[in-house]
């Protein structure tokens, strides 16, 4: 029973324009979201988060959204750049922090 | 770099034998999360040590322990190894317990034959 999943396995994109990475939830209890960056050979690195008191954090480029009524979040990525190109996972914990859920990924190319 | 070291980074054994996986933390970082990562799968976290003591337990399966030692590195063990034990096995730590984000050391790969 997957409690988050990214059903997109694989995401192409052009340089420059945006690009829109979505996660779906099953557990309502999950307060707290966040997105890793994973390069080949290297572990994930943290991106950006959000908990649930919000609907919208941004970082520069990277803005994650949460719909908590919908039990989906987006992370929007403008402008995209070949550098975007990873794999991406979105995780959820229901302990603010703790006991990390993490989706299957979705891997992002960026196409110069 | 995050500052999170593990090794080996590949390892290859029999099925039946025993590893044991090790993790440094960051500098300062009291707590240490194991994550197994199968093929086309996303991270499934293990077991969570803080300060030397279990906190939380995830998927771990009986024949997985792992614990955390005075100098706060951590070991993963692994026996009775099966073909599906074949994954990327990752440590990450953080300062604390619910932290808002873990940073990830690289990996060891564990191939089963």
């Amino acid at each position: 029973d997957q409690q988050v999943k990214q059903n997109s396995p694989s995401l192409s994109v052009q340089e420059g324009r945006i690009s829109i990475l979505n996660c779906d939830y099953t557990n309502s209890m999950f307060d707290y979201f966040l997105w890793y960056k994973k390069y080949p050979a290297e572990g994930p690195t943290f991106l950006i988060s959000i908990s649930s008191i919000k609907d919208k954090n941004e970082d520069g480029r990277f803005t994650v959204f949460l719909n908590k009524s919908a039990k989906h979040l987006s992370l929007h990525i403008v402008p995209s750049q070949p550098g975007d190109s990873a794999v991406y996972f979105c995780a959820a914990s229901a302990d603010y922090g703790q006991n990390f859920v993490f989706g299957p990924g979705t891997r992002l190319s960026v196409l110069p | 770099d995050s500052g999170v070291t593990q090794t080996p980074k590949h390892l290859i054994t029999a099925t039946g034998q025993r590893v044991t996986l090790r993790c440094s933390p960051r500098s300062g970082d009291l707590s240490v999360y194991w994550y197994q990562q199968s093929l086309d799968q996303g991270l499934q976290f293990l077991i969570q040590y803080y300060n030397g003591e279990e906190r939380a337990k995830g998927n771990i399966l009986e024949r997985f322990s792992a614990q955390q030692f005075p100098d706060l590195h951590s070991e993963l063990n692994l026996s009775s190894l099966e073909l599906g034990d074949s994954a990327l096995y990752f440590c990450a730590s953080s300062p604390r317990p619910s932290y808002n984000e873990q940073f990830f050391g690289p990996g060891t790969r564990l191939t089963v034959l």
